[in-house]
């Protein structure tokens, strides 16, 4: 099945700054979505993105898939913005094959 | 928008009982859903695809005697964990399928965090 791997593990950063996280995905996919955990565990669903670029806000996302790889952006970090970050990729011929996620990244946004 | 309700959110229960936990699609129709797996500070794990109307295809390495699903309608697939021990501690989420715009977005439910005693 597919491998996907998240960068950072870990990142702090104080309020106001920008972050980029990564994640590499192991075959084609023609799902890829992010997410933020937020402290009760649910899962946000932030972008759809198996290609192209999209934005929502302070939030914005990158998927090159003929390399493989999705970039999440973060500009002008709130506190509100801590929790982890999940990608999740498929591919699926059906329709009917869940994602497998990344071990996520845990943000830190200090005041 | 589309809503998966998960219920109950969390359930304490004694080692050796059953416990199900129920996944509704309140605003549409789900044919497929899935149930993960969290562990505490890990990532979520696929445990099944739960089909309507059909058995569920289980990943490898999970016990379909310990975790029965049933997915009776397009609305409402469950898990049952049987005979529960300390170790099925853990947050339990379903997901579910929702086609838009030829898009196939997992939307998930808010967990159910079951702790065995």
């Amino acid at each position: 099945g597919i491998q996907v791997e998240q960068s950072p593990p870990d990142l702090i950063l104080q309020e106001g700054a920008n972050s980029t996280l990564r994640c590499n995905f192991s075959d084609s996919v023609n799902n890829l979505q992010w997410f933020h955990q937020n402290p009760w565990g649910q899962l946000i669903n932030l972008f759809y993105i198996p290609s192209g670029t999209k934005q929502n806000g302070r939030l914005s996302a990158t998927t090159v898939a003929t390399e493989r790889y999705s970039l999440l952006y973060i500009s002008s970090s709130q506190t509100t913005d801590s929790g982890v970050y999940f990608c999740a990729a498929a591919y699926s011929g059906g329709g009917a094959d869940g994602l497998t996620f990344g071990k996520g990244t845990h943000l830190i946004i200090q005041p | 928008g589309a809503v998966v309700s998960q219920h109950p959110s969390w359930v304490i229960c004694k080692s050796g009982t059953s416990v199900k936990i129920e996944c509704r699609s309140l605003d549409f129709q789900a044919t497929t859903m899935f149930w993960y797996r969290q562990f505490p500070k890990q990532s979520l794990m696929l445990m099944a695809t739960s089909n309507e109307g059909s058995k569920a295809t289980y990943e490898q390495g999970v016990e379909k005697d310990k975790f029965l699903i049933n997915h009776a309608s397009l609305t409402l697939s469950t898990l049952t964990v049987t005979s529960a021990h300390p170790e099925d501690s853990s947050f339990y989420i379903c997901s579910a399928r929702i086609r838009a715009s030829g898009a196939n977005v997992l939307t998930f439910g808010a967990g159910s965090r079951l702790t065995v005693l």
